[in-house]
């Protein structure tokens, strides 16, 4: 089992541009997350889902959107980057257990 | 309101020695989970540990406690015999509601730990 996968690993964008944050899991868990982590801070729900077909907004949902086609992905997308989305974005998932399994992240810097 | 508070930013633990990691939290939902996370500086995020707020008992992982305090509403992570490899930042976090809604997390800010040889 790969667990949770996020592509890419670093990604510097320009203002107004706009990309897809990848996220796999191969466990067949129903329950995925998106968090970002600015320095020296916790991290921060962003969007999740239950199910395939299923998301909804978390705390900070402005300037980011999702979709949940298939159990196994559940990909970020970013529409017009701003400064503000520097971060480091996890993806997560979770089933009947407690732990919530989360992926190695993604280093954006909007410059 | 902050709902999960770490007043520790940073600490010092000698090697072998245990350590307490504060939490507090806020919520008025009779069901909740709390959970301790550690990010050592390859910045990956490891479960440690849960505490059902049903949960008679404190929960233990091995080298991890987490003494429970429900009336006070603390979850503190205990980590006993301190290791080199337990310099991390760790976080606190917290799920509110059933568990079918799934484990949305709140994070409180971190306490980074430095342990000496």
């Amino acid at each position: 089992n790969a667990g949770v996968t996020q592509t890419p690993k670093f990604r510097i964008l320009k203002i107004g541009q706009s990309m897809t944050l990848q996220c796999t899991q191969d466990m067949n868990h129903n329950y995925m997350y998106w968090y970002r982590q600015d320095p020296g801070m916790g991290l921060k729900l962003i969007y999740y889902s239950v199910g395939a077909g299923i998301t909804d907004k978390g705390e900070v949902p402005n300037g980011y959107n999702v979709s949940r086609s298939t159990t196994e992905d559940f990909p970020l997308r970013l529409e017009l980057a701003a400064p503000s989305q520097t971060s480091v974005y996890f993806c997560a998932s979770s089933q009947d257990s407690n732990e919530q399994f989360f992926g190695p992240g993604t280093r954006l810097t909007v410059l | 309101a902050q709902k999960i508070t770490q007043t520790q930013p940073g600490m010092f633990v000698q090697e072998k020695e245990a350590v307490t990691l504060d939490c507090t939290y806020d919520t008025s939902d009779p069901s909740y989970g709390l959970f301790w996370y550690k990010q050592p500086s390859s910045g990956e995020m490891i479960f440690l540990i849960y505490q059902g707020s049903y949960d008679q008992q404190n929960a233990t992982e091995g080298r991890y406690s987490l003494n429970f305090q429900k009336a006070r509403k603390s979850a503190n992570l205990v980590i006993s015999a301190s290791q080199l490899g337990d310099s991390a930042m760790y976080f606190c976090a917290m799920s509110e509601g059933p568990k079918a809604a799934g484990n949305k997390l709140t994070f409180g800010g971190g306490t980074r730990v430095l342990v000496k040889p």
